[in-house]
């Protein structure tokens, strides 16, 4: 079982929005904004999306947004494309021992 | 451009020893601290294990402390992974990646590298 939680699977239309989220604890997504989010396409690596909670690496589109609320982080892709069918991971700092959690993963499905 | 390139992967029985390395290119191997994630099959991402970039500061799971060793190679841009003790829950496909510090994010991963660990 994951640490964090997260929905098996999402889906939306070409140009909609979906949002996934991710609930942790007070002892990880609460307490720090070390939020980030991966992609993973099928049989390959997963890619760095969001971080920070709300930060973007070069490269990736401003569809892709991050959110915090309490214990439960958030990422939104608004203009939904075929090419964003994939995994998402949540993943949060837990502190100096545990270092990182991941969430179960998302399939995202663009109908 | 970066690249990360694991290898050394493959079937092992229990309770036995694998060492898996990950080749680095294409940025400053020396700026990075270095991680291994591992993914089960059909399965979510289980963060590992870290080292810095001295090797001076070293991180593991509960689930592999005692039996994983994580090390590097400055000289040679490697990174590696000694695993003892194998168990069936193991099994996974083992990806090496990049971070700025301990708890910065994984920016660079390479394609990973399949541990099974079976009779």
């Amino acid at each position: 079982q994951s640490a964090l939680t997260q929905p098996r699977s999402v889906s939306g239309s070409p140009g909609q929005s979906v949002t996934i989220s991710c609930t942790g604890t007070s002892s990880d997504v609460g307490t720090y904004n070390y939020v980030s989010w991966y992609q993973q396409h099928p049989g390959q690596a997963p890619k760095l999306m969001i971080y920070d909670v709300t930060k973007r690496p070069s490269g990736v589109p401003d569809r892709f947004s991050g959110s915090k609320s309490g214990n439960t982080a958030s990422l939104t892709i608004s203009g939904l494309q075929t090419e964003d069918e994939a995994d998402y991971y949540c993943c949060s700092y837990a502190g100096s021992y545990t270092n990182w959690v991941f969430g179960g993963g998302t399939q995202l499905t663009v109908l | 451009q970066v690249h990360l390139e694991e290898s050394g992967g493959g079937l092992v029985k229990p309770g036995g020893s694998l060492r898996i390395s990950c080749a680095a290119s294409g940025f400053t191997f020396t700026d990075y601290y270095m991680n291994w994630i591992r993914q089960a099959p059909g399965k979510g991402l289980e963060w590992v294990s870290f080292i810095s970039t001295t090797s001076s500061y070293i991180h593991y799971a509960d689930s592999v402390k005692g039996r994983f060793t994580i090390s590097r190679d400055n000289g040679e841009n490697s990174l590696y992974l000694q695993m003892s003790s194998l168990r069936a829950e193991d099994t996974a496909i083992y990806y090496c990646a990049t971070s700025r510090g301990s708890y910065r994010p994984l920016d660079y991963w390479g394609q990973g590298t399949l541990v099974t660990v079976s009779s």
